[in-house]
């Protein structure tokens, strides 16, 4: 099993549905969570970082986070195509990266 | 935005030449990172740093080496490239200390090909 995994996609929402990212991980004393966005030939940068659980908000994208179940979430609200990328969540006591979901938001 | 820079921003060599890719940060963080990433797939760490003359290998097995000499400095060297080093290599630094952020902001990366 990954340490950290992610479904790969692509996962095609319509323009201004919400996208939701799901991600697990396997070590149970894992303290911070990060969602990264990485466009296509760009390198990645860090849109989210959680580290207790709940929800927290920055404009469009929440992050969600349940340490008991070991998944934290990404919801992008009213998508749009610039959107489209692929979203990397990582796990931190040593941050591992999943493989990425691919996120195609349809004009 | 992040002060992290990489050069060359695309390098484009032959089999057995030695190469030195560049990674600079102005933002005073202790940690840094080597990623390798092919085109589509996910990122490999190869080399990390927690501060000067710290190194350690990552993940994925390279035939790169890294040094740390000073704490904006983060060079990786290939001493005889081959076709199959032919990737992306992005850098990456993150603040220090062992709390709980590990933000980490990457440079533009290099495109390396070895022909």
């Amino acid at each position: 099993q990954k340490e950290v995994e992610q479904n790969s996609g692509p996962l095609s929402v319509p323009e201004g549905a919400i996208a939701s990212l799901n991600c697990t991980y396997s070590d149970r004393v894992s303290q911070s969570f990060f969602w990264y966005r990485q466009y296509s030939g760009k390198s990645p940068e860090l849109i989210m970082s959680i580290y207790s659980n709940g929800d927290k908000e920055d404009g469009r994208f929440t992050a969600q986070l349940n340490k008991a179940s070991q998944y934290v979430s990404l919801l992008i609200r009213d998508s749009q195509p610039s959107d489209s990328a692929t979203y990397l969540c990582a796990v931190k006591i040593k941050t591992i990266f999943g493989a990425g979901t691919r996120l195609f938001v349809k004009a | 935005e992040a002060d992290i820079y990489q050069t060359p921003r695309y390098l484009v060599i032959g089999t057995g030449k030695k190469i030195t890719l560049e990674c600079s940060q102005t933002m005073g963080h202790d940690k840094m990172y080597w990623y390798q990433q092919d085109p589509g797939m996910e990122l490999h760490l190869i080399h990390y740093s927690y501060g000067v003359n710290s190194t350690e290998k990552g993940d994925l097995s390279s035939e790169s080496t890294v040094s740390r000499i000073r704490t904006e400095h983060f060079p990786l060297t290939l001493e005889s490239a081959r076709p199959s080093h032919t990737s992306q290599y992005l850098c990456a630094s993150s603040e220090s200390g062992t709390g709980w952020a590990d933000e980490q902001y990457f440079g533009p990366g290099t495109r390396l090909t070895v022909t």
